[in-house]
């Protein structure tokens, strides 16, 4: 059964910094592209960054590049996402999914973690 | 940037068809995906490259992609279907993967 699973969520002041880590089973994770996609309270589903399976392509939306990094660690089968210069409207759940190449859909979501930017 | 329209709501009495629309410029020659999340729930995928469903998902669902509209089509609907539904696509322009905002499908 593919499972991702994403940690690192939690309470940060507006300015600071958190990284998000998933990892996943059932699936040979270096053969997969992977990203992250959050969702604000209430709100719809917002893509954030690709990665390829090899980690040489990358890719992010406007509202997150500069401050976001996606990576990954074959070996270690796992994804990030170091998340800086974070901001109030930053808070949502972030989802850790696979797939999203060129014309291919997300195919599995992981349960998602809550961040929330805050004072 | 590519932009997808999605209508806020539908809503559809039980044994009924509810069909959800995207639309996007020349959305026809497009790749849609489609996904479907339920309250507290990580989305699901549903429909693939327009018309594709992936295993587990009922023969109710299907799909269509043609022109400015896709189309996402719930036969019998059940009170199980009752969700938002998101269409995706990829925008060879940038790169960027894009999400219409949603439309939340309620059973009456």
């Amino acid at each position: 059964e593919v499972q991702l699973v994403e940690s690192g969520g939690g309470l940060v002041q507006p300015g600071g910094s958190l990284r998000l880590s998933c990892t996943v089973s059932g699936f040979i994770f270096g053969d997969f592209e992977l990203n992250w996609v959050r969702q604000a309270p209430g709100k719809g589903l917002e893509w954030l960054a690709y990665i390829s399976s090899g980690g040489r392509a990358i890719y992010y939306t406007d509202s997150v590049k500069g401050r976001f990094i996606i990576s990954r660690d074959n070996a270690k089968k796992s994804l990030f996402l170091q998340m800086n210069s974070l901001r109030v409207e930053d808070t949502a759940t972030y989802y850790c999914v696979r797939g999203g190449g060129i014309n291919l859909p997300f195919d599995s979501w992981g349960q998602g973690t809550l961040v929330t930017v805050s004072s | 940037s590519y932009v997808l329209n999605q209508p806020p709501s539908v809503a559809v009495a039980p044994g009924k068809t509810a069909t959800m629309t995207c639309e996007g410029d020349n959305l026809g020659i497009r790749s849609v995906h489609w996904y479907q999340q339920k309250p507290g729930q990580a989305p699901v995928l549903v429909m693939y490259n327009d018309r594709g469903r992936p295993s587990g998902i009922p023969e109710r669902f299907s799909g269509s992609n043609s022109g400015n509209t896709a189309t996402l089509t719930i036969s019998r609907v059940e009170a199980g279907d009752e969700a938002a539904y998101y269409c995706q696509v990829w925008d060879n322009s940038n790169d960027h993967r894009v999400f219409g905002d949603g439309t939340k499908l309620t059973v009456l």
